[in-house]
């Protein structure tokens, strides 16, 4: 069975600018999670789908972040315009419903 | 607010050596997930806990809950080089989301 996919694996740029990420999750998962690990810490959600809905999106920054799943499939995760705090790596999960999150390679983000 | 805190944060050990690692939450959940990442790499599930007195081991880990202490424990038996990681908690909160702890990273030493 195909592990969750993402890409792009490394991205650099500088602040102001505008990056997007893309994960697809494991065929059949109907609930999809994005997640920001910064460097020493452990993974914070930033939005979770269930299907093409938003359950929780209380920590994900509005102003410059945004995310879809508008086919409950795939999905992908934007900032703009990024900020240096912004570097770490976005990690997207999913799962069957209440069963356990697997995790997909992330993306590292480094803004300059 | 669901809090979970990891005690040690940083564990330098011996091969051969036995340690516990903690893993304290604030409020009751459903379910406790440990997790692992090696460097660079993403997340890998360890064990899933789901009851109180539950005990799961799989090689030199055996993890378990006790749910009115709300404490998780991880226990390394007889540590190998290959176990060196940083090891999470995970606490499953309303809406299934996970709530990380901090990580606790381990160096198992020849």
């Amino acid at each position: 069975e195909a592990g969750v996919a993402q890409s792009p694996r490394y991205k650099i740029i500088e602040k102001r600018q505008s990056v997007a990420f893309w994960c697809n999750p494991i065929s059949g998962h109907a609930t999809l999670y994005w997640y920001q690990q910064i460097l020493g810490q452990g993974p914070k959600l930033l939005i979770q789908f269930q299907n093409n809905g938003v359950v929780d999106d209380s920590q994900l920054p509005k102003d410059r972040f945004s995310a879809e799943r508008l086919k409950g499939v795939d999905s992908t995760l934007k900032i703009q315009p990024a900020k240096l705090e912004d570097s770490a790596v976005y990690l997207c999960a999913s799962s069957s419903r209440g069963e356990t999150q697997y995790f997909g390679p992330g993306t590292r983000l480094l803004v300059l | 607010e669901l809090k979970v805190e990891q005690n040690p944060l940083f564990l330098s050990m011996q091969e051969g050596k036995n340690y516990t690692i903690y893993c304290n939450y604030s409020t009751t959940s459903d379910r406790l997930y440990w997790y692992r990442q090696d460097p660079g790499k993403s997340l890998e599930s360890l064990f899933v806990l789901l009851s109180n007195g539950a005990v799961k081991q799989e090689g030199r880990l055996m993890a378990s809950l006790d749910t009115k202490a709300r404490l998780s424990t991880l226990h390394i038996t007889a540590a190998v080089h290959d176990l060196s990681a940083t090891y999470f908690c995970a606490l499953q909160g309303g809406s299934e989301k996970l709530v990380f702890g901090k990580g606790m990273k381990l160096t198992v030493n020849p």
